[in-house]
């Protein structure tokens, strides 16, 4: 089977810098992909790691460790705007998606 | 291009009624997945459809059934509903599936259940 963990909610400053760990258990692995829903909206995709390291995209960076099930996101210079639930996801032999429960982001001024 | 689309927005029904959702994925894209969301148990997947067959299927009783049409618009159908269907339902689409390819979501079918 597959599980993710993620933390249930995270609370950071305006300009600080977060970072959103997950930790997966799947048989066979397939990438770790990262996706952002807004209250009220449609997840939206942020990264997708497949190998080992940083993969950086403006404001947000996604880390990969295959050797430890792990990954994480990290959101700098934070904005109100990135308040928001984040979810990891894998992929698995039969499922697109698995996904983790979701980290709920409140960034306060 | 456009983004997918899920109709209707919103929908009300009763424990006994059934139901069917539709989703239109973005031109080009051949798979489309369904997941349920919830509150208690998160994003669950539902099934996966390319190129009009049913390519996976998640952990669901057979009350939830779907289909895709050649043009890969997509529909889900639930019958007897019972009070615990109540959930936003969201389809995604991709270019080829499999979920290393980044998914597009739609906005989501709010179903309540009364």
């Amino acid at each position: 089977g597959q599980s993710l963990e993620q933390p249930s909610e995270v609370t950071a400053v305006e300009g600080a810098i977060v970072q959103i760990n997950c930790t997966y258990q799947t048989s066979g692995f397939y990438g770790l992909s990262w996706y952002q829903q807004h209250d009220g909206g449609a997840p939206t995709f942020l990264s997708y790691n497949g190998l080992d390291g940083l993969e950086e995209t403006g404001r947000f960076s996604s880390f990969l460790s295959r050797s430890d099930s792990y990954g994480y996101l990290l959101l700098q210079e934070l904005q109100m705007k990135d308040s928001a639930s984040y979810f990891c996801a894998v992929p698995s032999g039969n499922t697109p998606l698995v996904f983790g429960k979701g980290t709920r982001l409140s960034v306060i001024a | 291009k456009a983004g997918v689309t899920q109709t209707p927005r919103y929908l009300i029904k009763t424990r006994g009624q059934q139901v069917t959702l539709s989703c239109s994925p973005i031109s080009g894209h051949r798979s489309v997945s369904w997941y349920q969301q919830t509150p208690g148990q998160g994003l669950q997947f539902l099934f996966e459809y390319f190129s009009e067959t049913q390519r996976n299927k998640g952990n669901f009783p057979g009350r939830f059934s779907g289909r895709q049409f050649s043009n890969s618009r997509s529909e889900m159908n639930v019958s007897t509903l019972e009070l615990g269907d109540s959930a936003l339902y969201l389809c995604a689409s991709s270019l080829r599936g499999q979920g290393i390819n980044e998914q597009y979501f739609g906005p989501g079918t709010r179903l309540t259940v009364t």
